[in-house]
């Protein structure tokens, strides 16, 4: 049974620069949510997809972007990207409608620097 | 503006004993509690959830929910070096984690 699977692993990028950041869910899951993670900070929750449609957001700008596909990958995308975006970004899959449909598994996560 | 708040530590426990990792959230309308172990460097682990009154247990993980008090909790008995980890606190149905408490168990 895979699990969540993200990539890349690690990306380095500069201020100004754009970023595509990918995940893939686990087998059966159908909604994706995007989460940034400072260091020393717990997950802080950026948006959810489900049926390819934007389903919550949080408090992020308008930066951060995502589509979701029709086998449920998706991706994130930030644009003008900050010093202050350095993050670990982590893609958590859930099943909408289960019995516990709030249950997330967390991929790898993918560690952004933005020098 | 809704909060999980959890205890930053750290908490140190000698192997053997009882770690009591706590978290209050402010939305009384919040359903659904889960507790994640995160070790450095890596990805957030599920560890258990709980959505009634009372206690829950699984293993060595006891998770307990007051939601008079909207308090809940996670009791790690037996406590292992292998437990020395970040613990984060989640209420999935307002989308939102605790900052986490760091757990560190003394051989």
């Amino acid at each position: 049974d895979a699990g969540v699977t993200q990539s890349p692993t690690h990306l380095i990028k500069t201020r100004g620069q754009q970023v595509t950041l990918r995940c893939s869910p686990k087998s059966g899951h159908d909604t994706v949510s995007w989460y940034q993670q400072a260091l020393g900070q717990g997950p802080q929750f950026i948006f959810q997809y489900y049926e390819e449609e934007e389903r919550q957001r949080g408090n992020f700008p308008d930066r951060f972007s995502g589509h979701q596909f029709p086998n449920y990958s998706s991706e994130l995308n930030v644009n003008a990207l900050l010093l202050g975006d350095s993050a670990l970004y982590l893609c958590a899959s859930s099943l909408v409608g289960g019995a516990f449909d709030n249950e997330q598994f967390f991929g790898p996560g993918t560690r952004l620097t933005v020098l | 503006q809704k909060e999980v708040e959890q205890n930053s530590g750290p908490l140190s426990v000698p192997e053997g004993a009882i770690a009591s990792l706590n978290c209050t959230y402010s939305d009384r309308g919040s359903q659904s509690f889960f507790w994640y172990r995160q070790y450095s460097g890596k990805s957030p682990e599920l560890i258990m959830f709980i959505y009634s009154n009372g206690d829950k247990e699984d293993g060595r993980f006891t998770a307990q929910l007051n939601k008079a008090s909207q308090y809940v909790s996670l009791l790690i008995r037996d406590s292992q070096p292998s437990d020395s980890a970040t613990y984060l606190c989640a209420v999935l149905n307002d989308m939102r984690f605790g900052a986490g408490t760091r757990l560190t168990v003394k051989p």
